[in-house]
């Protein structure tokens, strides 16, 4: 299985500060023959299911604003929230498919300071 | 608007099955797979398995003895049975469109609005 984590757990950000999520997996997710990276990103809020931020790393799903932004590359991942706002406390998500096992990151919890 | 509902048993006692349907409808059954994802209460995601218009499976290798997905193209539905569920097999279980190219290798979205499945005795 690939493994994905994700640091921190939890984090708490002001409003209108930057929060950054980081993802690693345990081998690249990145396929050379296509030039493409299998990851995608999820933003899940209390009582709902989870939401697609992100595919193929860094194309960013139908209606997902651009304050939400990714970076990197190979075994290492970003997701950056540039400014927060009160609607993005959320768990978050990444996911890899380089495998046809799917696995998640455990999720890192987003909280207002 | 719903894109895709799921419905089934919501408490089990142990040792018995689990049974679960979800109904597409985003007008796009035929070219896609279609999958179960869990989520155990305060935890996080497994991807449990994923079925394509022809029937075609991509289990979970840790679920595989357990799990059969189905599907009935005449009603644009999938089905996922998990047998022998025990307390560890709590969980809001959700269904979703592996959105890939059609084939494996995906993403999933829309997601189900989930259903909590409890196995108590």
């Amino acid at each position: 299985d690939i493994v994905m984590t994700q640091s921190p757990d939890s984090l708490a950000v002001s409003l209108g500060e930057r929060a950054t999520i980081n993802c690693k997996s345990s081998q690249s997710v990145y396929f050379s023959s296509n030039d493409k990276t299998y990851l995608a990103w999820y933003q899940q809020k209390a009582g709902q299911p989870p939401k697609l931020l992100f595919y193929w790393a860094s194309t960013r799903a139908s209606g997902i604003p651009d304050r939400f932004s990714v970076s990197g590359s190979g075994t290492d991942f970003t997701l950056t929230i540039s400014s927060l706002q009160a609607e993005d406390v959320a768990v978050y998500y990444c996911q890899q498919y380089y495998s046809t096992h799917y696995t998640f990151g455990q999720g890192t919890r987003l909280e207002i300071k | 608007q719903v894109q895709l509902q799921q419905w089934g048993a919501g408490l089990l006692k142990p040792s018995e099955t689990l049974s679960l349907t979800c109904g597409d409808y985003t007008g796009s059954f035929t070219g896609y797979y279609w999958s179960w994802i869990r989520q155990p209460p305060g935890k996080g995601l497994e991807w449990i398995g994923e079925i394509n218009y022809s029937g075609s499976t991509n289990y979970n290798p840790s679920l595989k003895s357990r799990v059969t997905i189905s599907v009935d193209t005449s009603k644009n539905q999938f089905s996922l049975k998990l047998t022998s569920m025990t307390a560890a097999d709590t969980a809001v279980y959700y269904c979703a469109k592996s959105s890939g190219s059609g084939g494996l290798y995906n993403w999933f979205d829309p997601w189900g609005q989930g259903d909590l499945v409890t196995v108590s005795s």
